[in-house]
Protein backbone atom coordinates (compact mmCIF):
# COMPACT_ATOMS: atom_id res chain seq x y z
CA UNK A 1 0.00 0.00 0.00
CA UNK A 2 0.93 3.65 -0.96
CA UNK A 3 2.34 5.80 1.95
CA UNK A 4 5.06 6.65 4.67
CA UNK A 5 6.32 3.65 6.44
CA UNK A 6 8.21 3.84 10.12
CA UNK A 7 10.53 1.32 11.72
CA UNK A 8 10.28 0.54 14.51
CA UNK A 9 6.97 0.62 15.90
CA UNK A 10 8.33 0.52 19.23
CA UNK A 11 11.92 0.94 21.00
CA UNK A 12 13.04 0.77 24.78
CA UNK A 13 16.83 2.35 25.03
CA UNK A 14 18.88 2.99 27.93
CA UNK A 15 20.47 6.68 28.65
CA UNK A 16 22.99 6.91 26.02
CA UNK A 17 22.24 4.46 23.57
CA UNK A 18 22.20 5.45 20.17
CA UNK A 19 19.63 4.49 17.34
CA UNK A 20 18.44 5.36 14.29
CA UNK A 21 14.76 5.48 13.17
CA UNK A 22 14.14 4.57 9.59
CA UNK A 23 10.98 5.90 7.58
CA UNK A 24 10.18 5.67 3.98
CA UNK A 25 7.76 6.97 1.33
CA UNK A 26 5.86 5.15 -2.39
CA UNK A 27 4.38 8.79 -3.15
CA UNK A 28 7.35 10.69 -4.91
CA UNK A 29 6.58 13.10 -1.99
CA UNK A 30 9.60 16.24 -2.24
CA UNK A 31 9.22 17.10 1.46
CA UNK A 32 9.82 15.04 4.54
CA UNK A 33 9.33 15.93 8.15
CA UNK A 34 9.86 14.60 11.49
CA UNK A 35 8.04 15.41 14.59
CA UNK A 36 7.50 14.49 17.89
CA UNK A 37 4.37 14.16 19.77
CA UNK A 38 4.20 14.42 23.84
CA UNK A 39 1.17 15.08 25.93
CA UNK A 40 -0.10 18.62 26.13
CA UNK A 41 2.22 19.19 23.37
CA UNK A 42 0.66 18.72 20.19
CA UNK A 43 3.10 18.11 17.18
CA UNK A 44 6.39 19.86 17.18
CA UNK A 45 8.23 19.29 14.11
CA UNK A 46 12.31 18.65 14.36
CA UNK A 47 13.57 18.48 11.75
CA UNK A 48 12.58 18.65 7.70
CA UNK A 49 13.59 18.11 4.15
CA UNK A 50 12.09 20.45 1.58
CA UNK A 51 13.52 17.85 -1.46
CA UNK A 52 16.28 15.53 -1.59
CA UNK A 53 19.80 17.14 -0.67
CA UNK A 54 18.18 19.40 1.69
CA UNK A 55 17.36 19.20 5.32
CA UNK A 56 16.48 22.34 7.76
CA UNK A 57 16.04 22.36 12.00
CA UNK A 58 12.56 22.58 13.04
CA UNK A 59 11.16 23.72 16.36
CA UNK A 60 12.95 21.28 18.44
CA UNK A 61 16.40 19.61 17.10
CA UNK A 62 18.78 19.31 19.76
CA UNK A 63 19.62 15.70 20.47
CA UNK A 64 18.93 14.89 16.78
CA UNK A 65 20.28 14.02 13.57
CA UNK A 66 18.89 13.69 9.90
CA UNK A 67 19.63 12.09 6.71
CA UNK A 68 17.81 12.65 3.70
CA UNK A 69 19.24 9.64 2.13
CA UNK A 70 17.16 9.54 -1.60
CA UNK A 71 14.24 10.94 -2.59
CA UNK A 72 12.13 7.87 -0.76
CA UNK A 73 14.19 8.12 2.86
CA UNK A 74 14.28 10.36 5.65
CA UNK A 75 16.01 9.18 8.75
CA UNK A 76 15.90 10.52 12.34
CA UNK A 77 19.13 9.45 14.72
CA UNK A 78 19.39 10.03 18.31
CA UNK A 79 23.24 9.70 19.20
CA UNK A 80 22.70 9.97 22.77
CA UNK A 81 19.66 8.90 24.22
CA UNK A 82 18.43 11.03 27.23
CA UNK A 83 15.06 10.50 29.14
CA UNK A 84 13.45 13.79 27.58
CA UNK A 85 13.06 12.29 24.53
CA UNK A 86 10.81 9.43 25.44
CA UNK A 87 8.23 10.12 23.22
CA UNK A 88 6.15 9.09 19.74
CA UNK A 89 7.85 10.08 16.68
CA UNK A 90 5.98 10.52 13.20
CA UNK A 91 7.36 10.31 9.95
CA UNK A 92 5.70 12.42 7.34
CA UNK A 93 5.77 13.34 3.72
CA UNK A 94 3.82 16.01 1.01
CA UNK A 95 3.84 16.59 -2.40
CA UNK A 96 2.74 20.60 -2.29
CA UNK A 97 1.35 23.17 -0.53
CA UNK A 98 -1.79 23.15 0.25
CA UNK A 99 -2.10 19.16 0.44
CA UNK A 100 -2.18 16.95 3.52
CA UNK A 101 0.63 15.47 4.64
CA UNK A 102 0.91 11.67 5.02
CA UNK A 103 1.99 10.74 8.05
CA UNK A 104 3.11 7.32 9.53
CA UNK A 105 1.82 5.02 12.03
CA UNK A 106 4.66 6.40 14.66
CA UNK A 107 7.35 5.17 16.56
CA UNK A 108 6.86 4.31 19.99
CA UNK A 109 10.28 5.10 21.96
CA UNK A 110 11.09 4.77 25.51
CA UNK A 111 14.20 6.19 27.53
CA UNK A 112 15.22 4.40 30.51
CA UNK B 1 6.08 30.89 21.05
CA UNK B 2 3.29 28.78 20.13
CA UNK B 3 1.78 29.74 16.88
CA UNK B 4 -0.96 27.88 16.74
CA UNK B 5 -3.07 27.23 19.43
CA UNK B 6 -5.92 24.82 20.75
CA UNK B 7 -7.34 26.73 23.96
CA UNK B 8 -9.77 23.66 24.16
CA UNK B 9 -7.80 20.32 25.42
CA UNK B 10 -11.35 18.45 25.44
CA UNK B 11 -15.17 18.62 23.65
CA UNK B 12 -17.51 16.17 24.48
CA UNK B 13 -20.53 16.65 22.40
CA UNK B 14 -24.24 14.85 22.05
CA UNK B 15 -24.21 12.30 19.15
CA UNK B 16 -26.11 14.03 16.39
CA UNK B 17 -25.53 17.63 17.65
CA UNK B 18 -22.63 20.15 16.34
CA UNK B 19 -19.40 19.68 17.50
CA UNK B 20 -17.55 22.73 16.54
CA UNK B 21 -13.58 22.71 17.08
CA UNK B 22 -11.85 26.39 17.50
CA UNK B 23 -8.14 27.36 16.54
CA UNK B 24 -6.00 30.19 16.97
CA UNK B 25 -2.74 31.61 15.68
CA UNK B 26 -0.44 34.43 15.20
CA UNK B 27 1.36 34.39 12.02
CA UNK B 28 -0.44 36.30 9.59
CA UNK B 29 1.73 34.80 6.88
CA UNK B 30 0.21 31.34 6.63
CA UNK B 31 -1.46 30.61 3.24
CA UNK B 32 -3.04 27.22 4.37
CA UNK B 33 -4.72 26.00 7.33
CA UNK B 34 -5.66 21.67 7.78
CA UNK B 35 -7.11 19.75 10.31
CA UNK B 36 -5.94 16.59 11.15
CA UNK B 37 -7.75 13.80 13.37
CA UNK B 38 -5.89 10.85 15.31
CA UNK B 39 -6.67 7.99 16.74
CA UNK B 40 -4.48 6.40 19.32
CA UNK B 41 -1.54 4.45 18.02
CA UNK B 42 -1.77 5.75 14.68
CA UNK B 43 -0.49 8.64 12.54
CA UNK B 44 -2.25 11.84 12.00
CA UNK B 45 -4.54 11.66 8.95
CA UNK B 46 -5.53 15.06 6.80
CA UNK B 47 -9.54 15.72 6.84
CA UNK B 48 -9.62 18.99 5.51
CA UNK B 49 -7.86 22.45 4.50
CA UNK B 50 -8.40 26.23 3.21
CA UNK B 51 -6.91 28.43 1.78
CA UNK B 52 -5.67 31.97 3.36
CA UNK B 53 -7.86 33.41 0.65
CA UNK B 54 -11.18 31.80 1.62
CA UNK B 55 -12.90 32.24 4.52
CA UNK B 56 -15.11 28.38 3.85
CA UNK B 57 -14.66 25.24 2.95
CA UNK B 58 -17.10 21.99 2.89
CA UNK B 59 -16.44 18.36 3.09
CA UNK B 60 -19.73 16.10 3.85
CA UNK B 61 -19.80 16.57 7.47
CA UNK B 62 -16.71 18.63 7.51
CA UNK B 63 -16.79 22.51 7.63
CA UNK B 64 -14.17 24.40 8.08
CA UNK B 65 -14.32 28.46 9.02
CA UNK B 66 -11.28 30.86 8.74
CA UNK B 67 -11.42 34.36 10.02
CA UNK B 68 -8.53 36.40 9.08
CA UNK B 69 -8.99 39.26 10.91
CA UNK B 70 -9.42 37.60 14.05
CA UNK B 71 -6.72 34.82 13.01
CA UNK B 72 -9.26 32.17 14.14
CA UNK B 73 -10.47 29.34 12.41
CA UNK B 74 -12.82 26.66 13.39
CA UNK B 75 -14.02 23.19 12.24
CA UNK B 76 -18.15 22.24 12.79
CA UNK B 77 -19.03 18.99 12.39
CA UNK B 78 -22.34 17.94 11.75
CA UNK B 79 -24.06 15.74 12.60
CA UNK B 80 -21.62 14.34 14.74
CA UNK B 81 -20.97 10.18 15.45
CA UNK B 82 -19.25 8.15 18.01
CA UNK B 83 -16.84 7.74 15.20
CA UNK B 84 -15.72 11.00 15.08
CA UNK B 85 -14.20 10.55 18.88
CA UNK B 86 -10.51 11.39 18.24
CA UNK B 87 -8.13 13.85 18.38
CA UNK B 88 -8.12 17.07 16.69
CA UNK B 89 -4.73 19.07 15.46
CA UNK B 90 -5.17 22.40 13.66
CA UNK B 91 -2.22 22.90 11.96
CA UNK B 92 -0.49 25.75 9.25
CA UNK B 93 1.30 25.88 6.89
CA UNK B 94 3.34 28.63 4.97
CA UNK B 95 4.64 27.93 0.80
CA UNK B 96 7.61 25.66 0.61
CA UNK B 97 7.64 26.20 4.23
CA UNK B 98 6.64 23.45 7.27
CA UNK B 99 3.03 22.72 9.07
CA UNK B 100 3.07 24.06 12.50
CA UNK B 101 0.79 22.16 14.84
CA UNK B 102 -1.53 23.04 17.34
CA UNK B 103 -1.95 21.09 20.76
CA UNK B 104 -4.61 19.22 20.08
CA UNK B 105 -8.49 18.82 21.24
CA UNK B 106 -10.05 15.85 22.47
CA UNK B 107 -12.96 14.93 20.91
CA UNK B 108 -15.68 12.51 22.78
CA UNK B 109 -18.83 12.08 21.19
CA UNK B 110 -21.48 10.11 23.16
CA UNK B 111 -24.11 8.13 21.92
Amino acid sequence: NAGVTQTPKFQVLKTGQSMTLQCAQDMNHNSMYWYRQDPGMGLRLIYYSASEGTTDKGEVPNGYNVSRLNKREFSLRLESAAPSQTSVYFCASIFGAGYGYTFGSGTRLTVV
Amino acid sequence: DQQVKQNSPSLSVQEGRISILNCDYTNSMFDYFLWYKKYPAEGPTFLISISSIKDKNEDGRFTVFLNKSAKHLSLHIVPSQPGDSAVYFCAALRQGGKLIFGQGTELSVKP
